[in-house]
């Protein structure tokens, strides 16, 4: 079955680190640019973070400097390092696959990992 | 950064209604626009990619249209499983998505 399954996530206090993770399975995963999208309690979904088929990684603003995304192909796996983390960090974390051709979309979604920050 | 401007963010509407949702860039995004409908609890799942493809598996009462800074997506007639928020999203640059359109059912 084609499927992303993300892990990780839970209760951490400002300031902490938490590393997510997302097993891929049903394709090829290092054919694929990977990303994270997060969705904070009842709000909208923000892109977080991508990493090419080369390995290449990018951030918006709002992380960059703090989130490390990796991937490890000989692993099916995806991975999110999360330092310096903050009370607006709090969200469910989406492990998602880009469809790269003419056009980019989002066509696979984990069904995501709650990040939880607060004392 | 590019901002995606949705409206309206919430919308009431019965069975068998028509429905069109739109979405407006902050500047060109050429037809780099794709849907997505999220349902409570659930990961978001594609409908519309490049403005007007529909995903496969995806009924086509969706539809969508629009390039450059105007889009729009509709629903010919709304069936019970269509009441979700729905999301429009660009590629053209990084990645942005509006804040979403809540469909009730009136």
């Amino acid at each position: 079955e084609v499927q992303l399954v993300e892990s990780g996530g839970g209760l951490v206090q400002p300031g902490g680190s938490l590393r997510l993770s997302c097993a891929a399975s049903g394709f090829t995963f290092s054919s694929y640019d990977m990303h994270w999208v997060r969705q904070l309690t009842g709000k909208g979904l923000e892109w977080v973070s991508s990493i090419g088929t080369s390995g290449n990684p990018y951030y918006p603003d709002s992380v960059k400097g703090r989130f490390t995304i990796s991937r490890e192909n000989a692993k099916n796996s995806l991975y999110l390092q999360m330092n310096s983390l903050r009370a607006g960090d709090t969200a469910v974390y989406y492990c998602a696959r880009m469809k790269r051709g003419a056009y980019w979309y989002f066509d696979l979604w984990g069904r995501g990992t709650l990040v939880t920050v607060s004392s | 950064d590019i901002q995606m401007t949705q409206s309206p963010s919430s919308l009431s509407a019965s069975v068998g209604d028509r429905v069109t949702i739109t979405c407006r860039a902050s500047q060109s995004i050429r037809s780099y626009l794709n849907w997505y409908q999220q349902k409570p609890g659930k990961a978001p799942k594609l409908l519309i990619y490049a403005s007007s493809s529909l995903q496969s598996g995806v009924p086509s009462r969706f539809s969508g249209s629009g390039s450059g800074t105007d889009f729009t997506l509709t629903i010919s007639s709304l069936q019970p499983e269509d009441f979700a928020t729905y999301y429009c999203q660009q590629s053209y640059s990084m990645y942005t998505f509006g804040q979403g359109t809540k469909l009730e059912i009136k």
